[in-house]
Protein backbone atom coordinates (compact mmCIF):
# COMPACT_ATOMS: atom_id res chain seq x y z
CA UNK A 1 0.00 0.00 0.00
CA UNK A 2 0.83 3.91 -0.96
CA UNK A 3 1.46 6.34 2.24
CA UNK A 4 2.76 9.88 2.11
CA UNK A 5 4.25 11.82 4.86
CA UNK A 6 4.99 15.33 4.40
CA UNK A 7 7.75 16.56 7.39
CA UNK A 8 6.74 19.61 9.23
CA UNK A 9 3.22 20.95 9.56
CA UNK A 10 4.35 24.53 9.20
CA UNK A 11 7.10 26.08 7.75
CA UNK A 12 7.65 29.65 8.07
CA UNK A 13 10.82 31.51 5.77
CA UNK A 14 11.50 35.39 4.83
CA UNK A 15 11.07 36.67 1.47
CA UNK A 16 14.07 36.33 -0.75
CA UNK A 17 14.94 32.67 1.02
CA UNK A 18 14.89 29.28 -0.14
CA UNK A 19 12.09 27.15 0.41
CA UNK A 20 11.93 23.52 0.95
CA UNK A 21 9.24 21.21 1.72
CA UNK A 22 9.98 17.81 2.51
CA UNK A 23 7.81 14.67 1.28
CA UNK A 24 8.75 11.17 2.01
CA UNK A 25 6.43 8.00 0.31
CA UNK A 26 6.36 4.48 0.69
CA UNK A 27 4.75 2.43 -2.38
CA UNK A 28 5.30 -1.23 -3.81
CA UNK A 29 5.43 0.02 -7.23
CA UNK A 30 7.24 2.58 -9.01
CA UNK A 31 5.79 5.59 -7.97
CA UNK A 32 3.76 8.47 -9.61
CA UNK A 33 4.27 11.75 -7.15
CA UNK A 34 2.59 15.01 -7.27
CA UNK A 35 2.63 18.22 -5.25
CA UNK A 36 -0.43 20.38 -5.06
CA UNK A 37 -0.70 24.16 -3.78
CA UNK A 38 -4.03 25.87 -2.07
CA UNK A 39 -4.22 29.33 -1.72
CA UNK A 40 -6.77 30.16 0.43
CA UNK A 41 -10.17 29.37 0.30
CA UNK A 42 -9.27 27.45 -2.90
CA UNK A 43 -9.43 24.34 -4.40
CA UNK A 44 -5.85 22.65 -5.34
CA UNK A 45 -3.70 23.23 -7.94
CA UNK A 46 -1.16 21.15 -9.59
CA UNK A 47 2.20 22.43 -8.99
CA UNK A 48 4.63 19.90 -10.73
CA UNK A 49 4.07 15.67 -11.28
CA UNK A 50 6.65 12.87 -11.65
CA UNK A 51 5.74 10.06 -13.79
CA UNK A 52 8.97 8.69 -15.28
CA UNK A 53 12.25 10.23 -16.64
CA UNK A 54 14.13 13.36 -15.43
CA UNK A 55 14.07 13.02 -12.00
CA UNK A 56 14.36 16.50 -11.28
CA UNK A 57 10.98 17.77 -12.09
CA UNK A 58 10.06 21.69 -13.24
CA UNK A 59 6.81 23.39 -12.37
CA UNK A 60 4.75 26.28 -12.02
CA UNK A 61 5.75 29.36 -10.11
CA UNK A 62 9.68 28.67 -9.72
CA UNK A 63 8.77 25.33 -8.02
CA UNK A 64 10.77 22.34 -8.52
CA UNK A 65 10.75 19.04 -7.02
CA UNK A 66 13.79 15.81 -6.96
CA UNK A 67 12.50 11.99 -7.15
CA UNK A 68 15.47 10.63 -5.10
CA UNK A 69 14.51 6.46 -5.29
CA UNK A 70 16.73 5.62 -2.71
CA UNK A 71 15.72 7.82 -0.40
CA UNK A 72 11.97 7.38 -1.12
CA UNK A 73 11.80 11.01 -1.16
CA UNK A 74 10.23 13.89 -3.39
CA UNK A 75 11.41 17.13 -1.56
CA UNK A 76 9.71 20.26 -3.04
CA UNK A 77 12.17 23.36 -3.55
CA UNK A 78 12.40 27.19 -4.35
CA UNK A 79 15.18 28.98 -4.41
CA UNK A 80 13.41 32.57 -3.65
CA UNK A 81 10.08 32.76 -2.12
CA UNK A 82 7.88 35.54 -2.48
CA UNK A 83 4.66 36.77 -0.38
CA UNK A 84 2.49 35.40 -2.72
CA UNK A 85 3.86 31.76 -2.22
CA UNK A 86 2.14 31.58 1.14
CA UNK A 87 0.06 28.72 0.85
CA UNK A 88 -1.01 25.10 1.76
CA UNK A 89 1.05 22.64 -0.11
CA UNK A 90 0.09 18.44 -0.54
CA UNK A 91 2.46 15.75 -1.65
CA UNK A 92 0.55 13.28 -2.89
CA UNK A 93 1.30 9.36 -4.57
CA UNK A 94 -1.34 7.54 -6.98
CA UNK A 95 -2.21 4.42 -5.64
CA UNK A 96 -1.06 1.10 -7.92
CA UNK A 97 -5.02 0.10 -8.69
CA UNK A 98 -7.05 2.01 -11.48
CA UNK A 99 -8.79 5.35 -11.46
CA UNK A 100 -6.34 7.62 -10.92
CA UNK A 101 -6.59 7.47 -6.98
CA UNK A 102 -4.35 9.53 -5.12
CA UNK A 103 -2.96 9.05 -1.35
CA UNK A 104 -2.21 13.02 -0.05
CA UNK A 105 0.00 13.63 2.96
CA UNK A 106 -1.26 15.83 5.54
CA UNK A 107 0.22 19.10 4.31
CA UNK A 108 2.65 21.69 4.76
CA UNK A 109 1.40 25.49 5.33
CA UNK A 110 3.96 27.64 4.14
CA UNK A 111 4.28 31.28 6.03
CA UNK A 112 6.54 34.09 3.72
CA UNK A 113 6.91 36.79 5.93
CA UNK A 114 8.82 40.26 5.22
CA UNK B 1 -9.07 24.52 -19.40
CA UNK B 2 -10.84 21.91 -17.11
CA UNK B 3 -13.47 23.61 -14.98
CA UNK B 4 -14.37 21.67 -11.93
CA UNK B 5 -17.63 23.68 -9.85
CA UNK B 6 -19.05 23.24 -7.09
CA UNK B 7 -22.39 24.32 -5.93
CA UNK B 8 -21.79 26.34 -3.10
CA UNK B 9 -18.82 27.82 -1.46
CA UNK B 10 -20.30 27.94 2.20
CA UNK B 11 -23.33 25.94 3.52
CA UNK B 12 -24.62 26.16 6.85
CA UNK B 13 -26.68 23.39 7.89
CA UNK B 14 -28.69 22.12 11.20
CA UNK B 15 -27.84 18.54 13.06
CA UNK B 16 -30.23 15.83 11.15
CA UNK B 17 -31.04 17.83 7.87
CA UNK B 18 -30.28 16.22 4.32
CA UNK B 19 -27.50 17.54 2.57
CA UNK B 20 -26.41 17.50 -1.13
CA UNK B 21 -23.44 19.16 -2.58
CA UNK B 22 -23.29 18.95 -5.96
CA UNK B 23 -20.23 18.78 -8.50
CA UNK B 24 -20.09 19.41 -12.29
CA UNK B 25 -16.61 19.34 -14.30
CA UNK B 26 -16.86 20.36 -18.34
CA UNK B 27 -13.82 17.76 -19.72
CA UNK B 28 -16.25 14.66 -20.24
CA UNK B 29 -13.59 13.16 -17.58
CA UNK B 30 -14.78 9.32 -16.73
CA UNK B 31 -13.53 9.43 -13.13
CA UNK B 32 -14.74 12.29 -10.26
CA UNK B 33 -14.17 11.78 -6.47
CA UNK B 34 -15.26 13.19 -3.16
CA UNK B 35 -12.98 14.06 -0.42
CA UNK B 36 -12.90 16.21 2.96
CA UNK B 37 -10.06 18.29 4.25
CA UNK B 38 -9.60 18.50 7.95
CA UNK B 39 -6.49 20.33 9.56
CA UNK B 40 -3.91 18.08 10.02
CA UNK B 41 -5.51 14.95 8.38
CA UNK B 42 -4.80 15.95 4.37
CA UNK B 43 -7.35 14.94 1.88
CA UNK B 44 -9.33 11.97 2.66
CA UNK B 45 -11.10 10.63 -0.10
CA UNK B 46 -15.19 9.84 0.71
CA UNK B 47 -16.24 7.96 -2.60
CA UNK B 48 -15.31 7.98 -5.98
CA UNK B 49 -17.30 6.95 -9.40
CA UNK B 50 -15.23 5.79 -12.59
CA UNK B 51 -18.63 5.56 -14.92
CA UNK B 52 -22.31 6.93 -14.48
CA UNK B 53 -23.51 5.31 -11.67
CA UNK B 54 -20.96 2.89 -10.70
CA UNK B 55 -19.21 4.10 -7.48
CA UNK B 56 -16.65 3.14 -4.95
CA UNK B 57 -15.73 3.44 -1.20
CA UNK B 58 -13.18 5.72 -0.59
CA UNK B 59 -11.59 5.66 3.23
CA UNK B 60 -13.78 7.26 5.10
CA UNK B 61 -17.42 6.85 3.56
CA UNK B 62 -19.41 5.98 6.67
CA UNK B 63 -22.31 8.48 7.07
CA UNK B 64 -22.27 9.93 3.35
CA UNK B 65 -23.59 8.62 -0.03
CA UNK B 66 -23.07 9.38 -3.57
CA UNK B 67 -24.86 9.91 -6.64
CA UNK B 68 -23.76 9.96 -10.19
CA UNK B 69 -26.33 9.86 -12.69
CA UNK B 70 -24.91 12.12 -15.83
CA UNK B 71 -21.14 11.55 -16.73
CA UNK B 72 -20.69 15.29 -15.86
CA UNK B 73 -22.24 15.54 -12.23
CA UNK B 74 -21.47 14.09 -8.87
CA UNK B 75 -23.30 14.19 -5.94
CA UNK B 76 -22.37 13.68 -2.50
CA UNK B 77 -25.50 13.36 0.39
CA UNK B 78 -25.39 13.21 3.74
CA UNK B 79 -28.29 11.73 4.96
CA UNK B 80 -28.57 12.86 8.07
CA UNK B 81 -25.85 16.02 9.03
CA UNK B 82 -23.71 15.51 12.24
CA UNK B 83 -21.65 18.13 13.33
CA UNK B 84 -18.79 15.95 13.19
CA UNK B 85 -19.45 16.29 9.59
CA UNK B 86 -18.42 20.14 9.65
CA UNK B 87 -15.01 20.18 7.17
CA UNK B 88 -14.28 21.36 3.71
CA UNK B 89 -15.09 19.29 1.09
CA UNK B 90 -13.64 18.72 -2.12
CA UNK B 91 -14.46 17.13 -5.77
CA UNK B 92 -12.48 16.22 -8.38
CA UNK B 93 -11.91 14.83 -11.90
CA UNK B 94 -9.78 12.96 -13.59
CA UNK B 95 -9.31 10.78 -17.15
CA UNK B 96 -7.73 8.06 -17.56
CA UNK B 97 -7.34 7.74 -20.75
CA UNK B 98 -3.69 8.60 -22.37
CA UNK B 99 -3.64 9.91 -18.88
CA UNK B 100 -1.36 12.25 -16.93
CA UNK B 101 -2.77 10.76 -13.70
CA UNK B 102 -3.10 14.21 -11.84
CA UNK B 103 -6.95 15.54 -10.66
CA UNK B 104 -8.56 18.50 -11.01
CA UNK B 105 -10.14 20.07 -8.58
CA UNK B 106 -13.23 22.40 -7.71
CA UNK B 107 -12.74 25.22 -5.39
CA UNK B 108 -13.93 23.85 -2.63
CA UNK B 109 -17.92 23.51 -0.44
CA UNK B 110 -17.30 24.80 3.90
CA UNK B 111 -19.89 23.13 5.41
CA UNK B 112 -20.24 23.79 8.81
CA UNK B 113 -23.34 21.49 10.86
CA UNK B 114 -25.04 23.42 14.46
Amino acid sequence: AQSVTQLGSHVSVSEGALVLLRCNYSSSVPPYLFWYVQYPNQGLQLLLKYLSGSTLVKGINGFEAEFKKSETSFHLTKPSAHMSDAAEYFCAVKTSGGYNKLIFGAGTRLAVHP
Amino acid sequence: DVKVTQSSRYLVKRTGEKVFLECVQDMDHENMFWYRQDPGLGLRLIYFSYDVKMKEKGDIPEGYSVSREKKERFSLILESASTNQTSMYLCASSTPSGSTYEQYFGPGTRLTVT
